[in-house]
């Protein structure tokens, strides 16, 4: 079955550190993209970080650059996100989803999410 | 704030045609492509329109998208209950070097 499965989410102190989990199966996992999505609750959609499906490629958005770091292991199929000095405002459903070739906005195939809470 | 400006909410009633519009600039919608996303209360995102105005497989033919210039449009024929849901467009920047998606659509049918 083709499906994506997120793990890690949890709460956490303000400044502390988190990594997330997204195992992939179903499709040859190398060959795609792969993206981070946030939802805060009751807001809408925020991307978050970008990966090549050789690993060699990232982007982030702007408020994440520094602090979140985006990886993948594609001998476990998997993607991480290591999130590092959180803030209250990166309490969020966080998606991972698979990006197609040629288009990192064309996001064919999301995980059901896991909730990140930042608080004290 | 997002970059990708659509309405915050729409309505129609069982049957009625509701257009949702998604507004960017040069370096999103101008020179890439727009997809849209359905999100039903409490679920993930699923990928509605790719590149423009083309359908996955499972997509009613009711929903259609379109594209011109730096706008971009998605339309829902034939509406129906189970259409209630936040829609979302996304484009890449070639300006930021990341995805953009827009504010989202809140779907009512009435």
């Amino acid at each position: 079955e083709v499906q994506l499965w997120e793990s890690g989410g949890g709460l956490v102190q303000p400044g502390g550190s988190l990594r997330l989990s997204c195992v992939a199966s179903g499709f040859t996992f190398s060959s795609y993209g792969m993206t981070w999505v946030r939802q805060a609750p009751g807001k809408g959609l925020d991307w978050v970080s970008v990966i090549s499906g050789s690993g060699g490629t990232t982007f982030y958005a702007d408020s994440v650059r520094g602090r979140f770091t985006i990886s993948r292991d594609n001998s476990k199929n998997t993607l991480y996100l290591q999130m590092n000095s959180l803030r209250a405002e990166d309490t969020a459903v966080y998606y991972c989803a698979k990006a197609r070739t040629g288009s990192y906005s064309w996001l064919d195939l999301w995980g059901q999410g896991t909730l990140v809470t930042v608080s004290s | 704030q997002s970059v990708l400006t659509q309405p915050p909410s729409a309505s129609g009633t069982p049957g009625q045609r509701v257009t949702i519009s998604c507004s960017g600039s040069s370096s999103n919608i101008g020179i890439n492509t727009v997809n849209w996303y359905q999100q039903l209360p409490r679920t993930a995102p699923r990928l509605l329109i790719f590149n423009n105005n083309q359908r996955p497989s499972g997509v009613p033919d009711r929903f259609s998208g379109s594209k011109s210039g730096t706008s971009a449009s998605l339309a829902i024929s034939g509406l129906q209950s189970e259409d209630e849901a936040d829609y979302y467009c996304a484009a890449w920047d070639d300006s930021l070097n990341g995805v953009l998606f827009g504010g989202g659509t809140k779907l009512t049918v009435l």
